[in-house]
């Protein structure tokens, strides 16, 4: 089975500061990893994603994430928060005995403050 | 701008009304998907389907049916809704030739529902 856990449901940040938002997942097999954005009355946007190859991936709007299997994590990382960052991150896992299944975290609220 | 349009935006609806959402991608997708999401809450899976075909059904209430009349389209037909069905309904798609598993979904912005 996959899961995903996603640490704090919310989160400050200033402006200029860096973002850390965290995300950890349980996986019989490899997973593939996915972390999306949510801004208000919109749909999921893909930020970025990791299926094999390189375990940094680089996404949109300078968003990152390190896959660390010895630590079960994909964290979502930026340098530099900005106030349009503000928005919902939505941590996802799937795998190859999922089919068309996503499992989603929970969700974490990003607050930039100027 | 989203590549997945869902009309319309927002609908009010009573509990004994039909009315339909409707999902379209024009992206060569063959994975459509249905999901609900509540205020503060990830998005829960109701349908897939695959190829056309219902791949999974979520265990979903009857008083929502899904139809995929062709590779681009996706409607929801609702009936006898009830006040805690009010949600936002985001339909999504995804390719199927890397493996479902792997390919991303591509959401639209979603249809608000409310149910008085």
């Amino acid at each position: 089975a996959q899961s995903v856990t996603q640490l704090g449901s919310h989160v400050s940040v200033s402006e200029g500061a860096l973002v850390l938002l965290r995300c950890n997942y349980s996986s019989s097999v490899p997973p593939y990893l996915f972390w999306y954005v949510q801004y208000p009355n919109q749909g999921l946007q893909l930020l970025l994603k990791y299926t094999t190859g390189a375990t940094l991936v680089k996404g949109i709007n300078g968003f990152e994430a390190e896959f660390k299997k010895s630590e079960t994590s994909f964290h979502l990382t930026k340098p530099s928060a900005h106030m349009s960052d503000a928005a919902e991150y939505f941590c996802a896992v799937s795998s190859s005995n999922t089919g068309n299944q996503f499992y989603f975290g929970t969700g974490t609220s990003l607050t930039v403050i100027p | 701008d989203t590549e997945v349009t869902q009309t319309p935006k927002h609908l009010v609806m009573g509990m004994t009304n039909k009315k339909s959402l409707k999902c379209e991608q024009h992206m060569g997708h063959r994975a459509m998907y249905w999901y609900k999401q509540k205020a503060k809450k990830p998005p829960e899976l109701m349908f897939v389907y695959s190829y056309e075909k219902l791949s999974i059904n979520e265990s979903v209430p009857s008083r929502f049916s899904p139809e995929c009349p062709n590779s681009s389209l996706l409607n929801l037909h609702l009936h006898a809704l009830q006040p805690e069905d009010s949600a936002l309904y985001l339909c999504a798609s995804s390719q199927e030739w890397e493996g479902p598993y792997n390919s991303p979904l591509h959401f639209g912005n979603g249809t608000r529902l409310t149910v008085t």
